[in-house]
């Protein structure tokens, strides 16, 4: 799997946008990122996934880079409800088995 | 769509009894299941792959006669930890892989995971 590195936290206001970012120097060209998000004690969300372009859909953006190197999620307007740990996965192309890294927990203050 | 449930969402047992924990793909069916484990404050850790009518294949460190997982049907994978010990307390998570219609690859989806208490 191509390694991720994200910030282990970040806060932001509710109502702002979230923007979580994710870097995957290492992906390699048929490989996609997946976007997780994790609420305590239960299981991970599906949250978004792309392979080279942009892609919406109605929970949040994700914005790949050119280079596909990096990546960011970006939550448009953060709840309380949004607090959670995120996780960035790029699994190995055809195996789609998922080595979860640390994640970034998301503190959406009031 | 593409709901995963476990059963039973929490479960407590003696040292050395066995417990099963099941997974179902509600809505689609899935030729292949995940089992995780997850520890406090820790991420989750990939335990095997399951996969329809044929063996599962275990990551590295983890005891395939201790963790015997099933795939009878496209709809239900189990996991028994057998002779459990405090040890093997833990959050279990399964996730079931389908494809969206604009998906374009496959995307796992997850249960909501089972605690496991060892006394």
């Amino acid at each position: 799997d191509a390694k991720t590195t994200q910030p282990p936290s970040m806060d932001c206001a509710e109502g702002r946008a979230a923007n979580l970012p994710c870097n995957h120097s290492t992906i390699s060209g048929n490989e996609y990122v997946y976007w997780y998000r994790q609420i305590h004690s239960q299981g991970p969300q599906y949250i978004i996934h792309g392979l080279k372009n942009n892609e919406t859909n109605e929970m949040a953006s994700l914005i790949i880079t050119e280079d596909r190197k990096s990546s960011t999620l970006i939550l448009p307007h953060a709840t309380l409800r949004d607090t959670a740990v995120y996780y960035c996965i790029v699994p190995r192309y055809n195996f789609n088995k998922f080595y979860f890294g640390s994640g970034t927990k998301l503190n959406v203050k009031p | 769509g593409a709901v995963v449930s476990q059963h039973p969402s929490r479960v407590i047992c003696k040292s050395g009894t066995s417990v099963k924990i099941e997974c179902r793909s509600l809505d689609f069916q899935a030729t292949t299941m995940f089992w995780y484990r997850q520890f406090p404050k820790q991420s989750l850790m990939l335990m095997a792959t399951s996969n329809e009518g044929s063996k599962a294949t275990y990551e590295q460190g983890v005891e395939k006669d201790k963790f015997l997982i099933n795939h009878a049907s496209l709809t239900l994978s189990t996991l028994t930890v057998t002779s459990a010990h405090p040890e093997d307390s833990s959050f279990y998570i399964c996730s079931a892989e389908a494809r969206l219609a604009s998906g374009g690859t496959d995307t796992q989806y997850f249960g909501p995971g089972t605690r496991l208490t060892v006394l």
